[in-house]
């Protein structure tokens, strides 16, 4: 079946890493994607993955991505207090064509 | 590149009205997938077009309809307006073409009193 869950709330110290992690059920997945969502505004796409490769860095983000036990992780490092939004992971299928999948959303609080 | 826009940004409306959401997606992006984001169901999927055709749907009742333009613009309405129908309306636009990488405007805001 098609679900996506995350835990709902992650507060951290400014300057420390956050991480945020995100399971899903459909092994035929083929992205996975990271969503920020400010208040009041739409989703900025963070980064994605594709489901055959185990990590992805990009700047002060790292995606980790378990197959074996469909799990996925959104590390933020030296976290900072603009980086406190809703995040939500979202899973493509193949052959569901123009649908993401999306997790309930993390919403991460940084503490100065 | 300009990024996708939605227009109005914000409506009120009362139940029983019909209302029209727009969207222009990024330029040369074919596809728009429409969402509804409420805090009780999250994002869901109400419907994606491609080249002027409904490609996939979610499960979403037949009030909720969509169309799209030769130029991709798309347009969502929403009929015989309910109190639930309150909620953010995101739509996104990919290439429509293999990787399905969206990227999402910034919403309309529905409120039904």
């Amino acid at each position: 079946g098609e679900d996506v869950e995350q835990s709902l709330f992650l507060s951290v110290r400014e300057g420390d890493s956050s991480v945020i992690n995100c399971t899903y059920t459909d092994s035929s997945s083929t992205y996975l994607y990271w969503y920020k969502q400010e208040p009041g505004a739409g989703l900025q796409l963070l980064t994605y993955i594709f489901s055959n490769m185990d990590m992805k860095q990009d700047q002060r983000l790292t995606v980790l991505l378990n197959k074996k036990d469909k799990h996925l992780s959104l590390r933020i490092a030296d976290t900072q207090t603009g980086d406190s939004a809703i995040y939500f992971c979202a899973e493509s299928i193949p052959g569901n064509t123009g649908k993401l999948i999306f997790g309930q959303g993390t919403t991460l609080q940084v503490k100065p | 590149k300009a990024g996708v826009t939605q227009t109005p940004r914000y409506l009120i409306k009362t139940r029983g009205q019909q209302v029209t959401l727009s969207c222009s997606p990024i330029s040369g992006h074919r596809s728009v997938s429409w969402y509804q984001q409420t805090p009780g169901q999250g994002l869901q999927f109400l419907f994606e077009y491609f080249s002027e055709t409904q490609r996939n749907k979610g499960n979403f009742p037949g009030r909720f309809s969509g169309r799209q333009f030769s130029n991709s613009r798309s347009e969502m309405n929403v009929s015989t307006l309910e109190l639930g129908d309150s909620a953010l309306y995101l739509c996104a636009s990919s290439t429509g073409q293999g990787k399905e990488t969206q990227y999402f405007g910034p919403g309309t805001r529905l409120l039904v009193l």
